[in-house]
């Protein structure tokens, strides 16, 4: 019940396209659910987040998708580049905050 | 400038050997963390501590300790009875304990033991 489970582990996608990258969850005490960028070498960093009270945030070219009752989240990378390649977690916290295992995405260039 | 500080980046000893490393914050953040980062294994946590002077295990304490003795500082050590040590180290910490919001982390330091 304390997992997020994330997928893909690791993604492809031409310079221009959309990337998705899903997570699910079991618990419903979860009340935030945030995204995080990691770059090789670095800490992660808050990239966007979200509240179970709206079904989608956007801030630039990324935007979370929320479905409650399917107890999903996604992040989606629109126009996505070379430079967007890193590792993305999505985590759910409420007293504690429980990350997925990462995906890996590349853009070709 | 605030932020979290690890150090050093890069750390290297040999098997058998003590090591700690440093964490430090200047957020005014209750909560730290420590993680520990495998390739392929996302994050796993290994300590904890809401306020100083009291911590709490992770999902990996063994063969770890840690201390906060100050609200600003929690100091990892990694001991010989750790087997398998070589990782890259990442320290967070967030707003309140207790209730886990945005969650900021350090540049990371990496381990390795020969």
């Amino acid at each position: 019940q304390q997992q997020v489970k994330q997928s893909p582990q690791s993604l492809i996608v031409q310079k221009g396209g959309i990337s998705i990258i899903n997570c699910a969850y079991e618990n419903t005490a979860f009340d935030y659910f945030p995204w995080y960028q990691q770059f090789p070498g670095k800490g992660p960093a808050l990239l966007i987040a979200i509240r179970p009270d709206v079904s989608e945030k956007k801030e630039g070219r990324f935007t979370i998708s929320f479905n409650k009752s399917a107890k999903q989240f996604s992040l989606h990378i629109m126009d996505s580049q070379p430079g967007d390649s890193a590792t993305y977690f999505c985590a759910a916290s409420f007293d504690k905050i429980i990350f997925g295992k990462g995906t890996r995405l590349h853009i070709l260039p | 400038d605030g932020g979290i500080t690890q150090s050093p980046k890069y750390l290297f000893r040999k098997e058998g050997q003590n090591v700690t490393l440093s964490c430090e914050q200047n957020l005014n953040h209750d909560a730290m963390y420590w993680y520990r980062q495998d390739p392929g294994q996302g994050l796993r946590l290994i300590y904890y501590s809401q306020i100083v002077n009291d911590f709490q295990k992770g999902d990996i304490a063994e063969g770890y300790s840690v201390s906060r003795e100050k609200k600003e500082s929690f100091p990892l050590t990694v001991t010989s009875a750790q087997k398998n040590p070589t990782a890259f180290y990442l320290c967070a910490s967030s707003i309140m304990a207790g209730r886990i919001y945005e969650q900021y982390f350090g540049p990371g330091t990496r381990l390795t033991v020969t």
